[in-house]
């Protein structure tokens, strides 16, 4: 099993939709969560953490569930410029005593006009 | 302010022949990770430093890939030789100390082996 794992999509939905993803991880003791977006052929951005109470910024609202070890990301009113793929990350602490840094492979959003 | 320089960003070469990243971090930085990202796959982990330390290099290819930060602040990734399957792009990224905070990433180095 993946550490970090998210349904690859590709999601196509229309323009004004809502749209949630998924993530689940394997660690329990996983400390820290994040979503990135990634554009086509550029580098990861980091979109927002993820914290326990859960937390929204604008149309964005990421979640944190620990009992079942999965966060999510739900976008309401989705804009064209919200296509893109999105990064689950997960971080937690190795057996050394280091932070541990995990990328899910990433699901990508497609929205259509 | 600077974001995170990585150079060249586009790199084709033959296969067997050894090939060279470079990346100079965000300043004040002394976390620094290499990645390697294929088509339709999250980055992967090849190493992290803390300063000039390489704190986990569990995924590195020991026999082919190698890794140095000798002040603390630039990093180069030497892959020497070559394979096919080593078509991808690398991408490095810094953050706090500690790996604290947000990871800030560069625009990568996109390697094609022929």
């Amino acid at each position: 099993r993946k550490e970090v794992e998210q349904d690859p999509g590709p999601f196509n939905v229309p323009e004004g939709a809502t749209v949630a993803f998924n993530c689940t991880y394997s660690n329990s003791a996983s400390q820290s969560f994040f979503w990135y977006r990634q554009d086509c052929r550029k580098e990861p951005k980091l979109l927002m953490s993820v914290y326990s109470s859960g937390n929204e910024d604008g149309r964005f609202t990421a979640q944190l569930n620990r009992a079942s070890q999965y966060i999510s990301l739900l976008i309401r009113d989705s804009k064209l410029s919200d296509s893109a793929t999105y990064l689950c990350v997960v971080k937690g602490w190795d057996s050394g005593g280091y932070q541990k840094v995990t990328f899910g492979t990433g699901t990508k959003l497609q929205v259509i006009p | 302010e600077a974001g995170v320089v990585q150079s060249p960003r586009y790199k084709i070469i033959e296969k067997k022949q050894p090939v060279a990243f470079w990346c100079n971090p965000i300043s004040g930085h002394n976390t620094l990770y290499w990645y390697l990202q294929n088509l339709g796959q999250g980055p992967e982990l090849l190493i992290r430093y803390e300063n000039e330390e390489a704190v986990d290099d569990s995924q590195l290819p020991k026999d082919r890939f190698s890794a140095e930060r000798l002040k603390g602040v630039d990093s180069t990734l030497k892959i020497q030789p070559a394979e096919l399957g080593d078509s991808a792009v690398y991408l490095c990224a810094s953050s706090g100390t500690g790996g604290v905070g947000e990871q800030f990433f560069g625009p990568g180095t996109r390697l094609t082996v022929l």
